[in-house]
């Protein structure tokens, strides 16, 4: 067990709709990442934050947001879907942010239909 | 554009056997390198962070090893067991985070 908590582990829902999916960090730890997995493109880096601020932007989309409360759970919204967005979606955390150990959560699996 | 490309794509080895995965990076600048293991379902797990001037570094049976100069690194496991049967990923630090390449797939049979 990593630590990290995600919910829910399974999401089915339509096109054109908008879910948020939750991440909770191993105790101690304020950095918290965003991982978008498929199977033809592998991990993909989404958006870092540090204690709630947002620190680096990777390939996330407009439609989506997130963000990284006081308790430093962190938020993934994901809107106006499609079915291209059908993946895991993985958040991790670290202590610092820097040079050090990622902690990964178990996924949230995103289905579009 | 930061690249990390992994081979082989898939390996399939007996138990008790030794195998070598390979990984070659393209990512500036470069900070750290990584390896993980995933299995299915599952999140990715640590084995082993190499910054630009470590050569080489183990965890148990897993041993990374890490050339600067022509961006390469392997991962070599030794005596496998049937628990290592999973995804190895590769992923190259740089100032944007992490670069990670599509993972080798490696089956171990009995």
């Amino acid at each position: 067990d990593s630590g990290v908590t995600q919910t829910p582990k399974h999401l089915i829902t339509a096109t054109g709709q908008r879910v948020t999916l939750r991440c909770s960090p191993r105790s101690g730890d304020l950095s918290v990442y965003w991982y978008q997995q498929s199977l033809d493109q592998g991990l993909q880096f989404l958006i870092q934050y540090y204690n709630g601020e947002e620190r680096a932007k990777g390939n996330i989309l407009e439609r989506f947001s997130a963000q990284q409360f006081p308790d430093l759970h962190s938020e993934l919204n994901l809107s106006s879907l499609e079915l291209g967005d059908s993946a895991l979606y993985f958040c991790a955390s670290s202590l610092t942010g820097g040079n050090e150990k990622l902690f990964f959560g178990s996924g949230t699996q995103l289905s579009v239909l | 554009k930061n690249q990390v490309e992994q081979s082989p794509q898939s390996l399939i080895i007996l138990e008790g056997k030794n195998c070598t995965l390979q990984c070659n990076y393209t990512v500036s600048p470069f900070s750290n390198l990584r390896w993980y293991k995933q299995d299915t379902g599952r999140g990715p797990v640590s084995l082993t962070i190499m910054t630009f001037s470590e050569n080489t570094k183990s965890n148990g049976r897993y041993t990374a090893t890490l050339d600067a100069d022509t961006k390469q690194s392997s991962l070599h496991i030794t005596a496998s067991q049937l628990s290592d049967s999973a995804s190895y990923i590769c992923s190259g630090g740089g100032a944007d985070g992490l670069t990670f390449g599509k993972g080798t797939h490696l089956i171990i049979q009995p």
